[in-house]
């Protein structure tokens, strides 16, 4: 299996400024055939399911606002929320697609200093 | 709109047998493929497998001796079996939607509000 880990376990930023979280992947997650990273980013509130934010490593999905980005490419990635607003306080983590079993992050808890 | 609703026992007995199922609207369950997640409390996300109506079935390693997965094509649902459960298999289980496209995966979708089951005599 792949292993993801994220770092760091928790942070906590001030409202406006920057949060960035690191997933680091045990194989590469770039699969030659359409030169793609296999990297997602969900984001998950208490009580509710995980929410696709990202995938292709950098990809946003449709709806998510663009103070969240992503990069990275082979086994290093990272999350950027570039102003964080309160409603952005949640649990981030992620995932890697390229081989089954998809596995997880073990989670970065994201909070308002 | 894509939704997906997890259904089942909240509470199952040691040693007994988990059954879940995933309502589909919004969508054909015959154009996707399907996830089973599920999440302990305050712990991370493990993927427990996937499954598509065309026969395809794949389980994690760590679980596959005990899960079996199906499809209703009728009635738009797909289902999770967990057997020998014990209290290690208390979590938040979640339903997923994932799409592939030729050779080419994307990650879970469309998700669930997930259910909690408990494993507790």
């Amino acid at each position: 299996d792949i292993v993801m880990t994220q770092s760091p376990d928790s942070l906590a930023v001030s409202l406006g400024e920057r949060a960035t979280i690191s997933c680091r992947s045990s194989q590469s997650l770039l699969y030659n055939y359409n030169n793609k990273n296999y990297l997602a980013w969900y984001q998950q509130k208490p009580g509710q399911p995980p929410k696709l934010l990202i995938y292709w490593a950098s990809t946003r999905e449709s709806g998510v606002p663009d103070r969240f980005s992503g990069s990275g490419s082979g086994t290093d990635f990272t999350l950027t929320v570039s102003s964080l607003q309160a409603e952005d306080v949640a649990i981030y983590y992620c995932q890697q697609y390229v081989s089954a079993p998809r596995t997880f992050g073990q989670g970065t808890k994201v909070e308002i200093k | 709109q894509v939704q997906l609703q997890e259904s089942g026992p909240g509470l199952v007995k040691p040693s007994e047998t988990l059954s879940l199922t995933c309502t589909v609207s919004g969508a054909s369950i015959s154009n996707y493929f399907w996830s089973w997640i599920r999440q302990p409390a305050g712990k991370g996300l493990e993927w427990i497998g996937r499954i598509s109506t065309t026969g395809s079935i794949l389980y994690s390693p760590s679980l596959a001796s005990r899960v079996t997965m199906s499809v209703d094509m009728s009635k738009n649902q797909f289902s999770l079996k967990l057997t020998s459960v014990t209290a290690a298999d208390t979590a938040v289980y979640y339903c997923a939607r994932l799409r592939k496209t030729g050779v080419i995966w994307y990650p879970d979708d469309y998700w669930g509000q997930g259910t909690l089951v408990t494993v507790s005599s």
